[in-house]
């Protein structure tokens, strides 16, 4: 089945912990995203990656780091992690961008920093 | 930056009914793709339909149809015949070289 696997699901984690958040897709595709959903702002980009080794700032990517080292995997990487980065963090991908095709989602992880 | 603009947070529909939830967005592009998603409960990101700006034709998927109104810049989802499982947080999105999302309306359906 054609997917994106985004783990954990939930998370609660202490603030300066840093934590990991894995997301993998199995339809090769080329461009990779993170978003973080928050009530009343909808979706916001942090990161998005349009192929091996080639990352780049999305609309809020202060408190994140990402990699691509290989095509299916792009992890989100919180070094410190600090309250107001609870949230709703969705991975997405689509074939060469989401301009065409729209993306495929993950299923979300629900992160809470206490 | 483009914008999207969902000026509605909440929606109620009664079961059967016909509702419509609108959207707005800031572009100076001519070509470009517009989506709406549904995240129902479970949070799963829905692809619901999709618009290519460069087609007069508003796009229609079975009980789901869009009017787009290219000049006013418009883009709204009218759902038909509402039904129990269409209770939802739904986004609207603009994209081009990235995607923009609005931020939600969440539609409750009244059995």
């Amino acid at each position: 089945e054609a997917q994106v696997t985004q783990n954990p699901r939930y998370l609660i984690t202490v603030t300066g912990k840093k934590l990991t958040v894995t997301c993998s897709q199995n339809m090769n595709h080329e461009y990779m995203s993170w978003y973080r959903q928050d009530p009343g702002l909808g979706l916001r980009q942090i990161y998005y990656s349009m192929n091996v080794e080639v990352t780049d700032k999305g609309d809020v990517p202060e408190g994140y780091k990402v990699s691509r080292k290989e095509k299916r995997n792009f992890p989100l990487i919180l070094e410190s992690p600090s309250p107001n980065q609870t949230s709703l963090y969705f991975c997405a991908s689509s074939p060469s961008g989401p301009f065409f095709y729209g993306y495929t989602f993950g299923s979300g992880t629900r992160l809470t920093v206490v | 930056a483009q914008t999207v603009t969902q000026s509605q947070p909440e929606m109620s529909v009664q079961e059967a009914e016909t509702v419509t939830l609108s959207c707005t967005y800031d572009t100076s592009e001519s070509d470009y793709y517009l989506f709406w998603y549904k995240q129902p409960p479970s949070r799963q990101m829905i692809l619901v339909i999709r618009q290519e700006a460069y087609k007069q034709q508003n796009a229609t998927e079975n009980r789901f149809s869009v009017n787009f109104q290219k000049a006013a810049k418009s883009f709204s989802l009218k759902i038909s015949d509402s039904q129990l499982g269409d209770a939802a947080m739904y986004f609207c999105a603009y994209s081009l070289h990235d995607m923009r999302f609005g931020a939600g309306t969440r539609l409750t359906v009244k059995p």
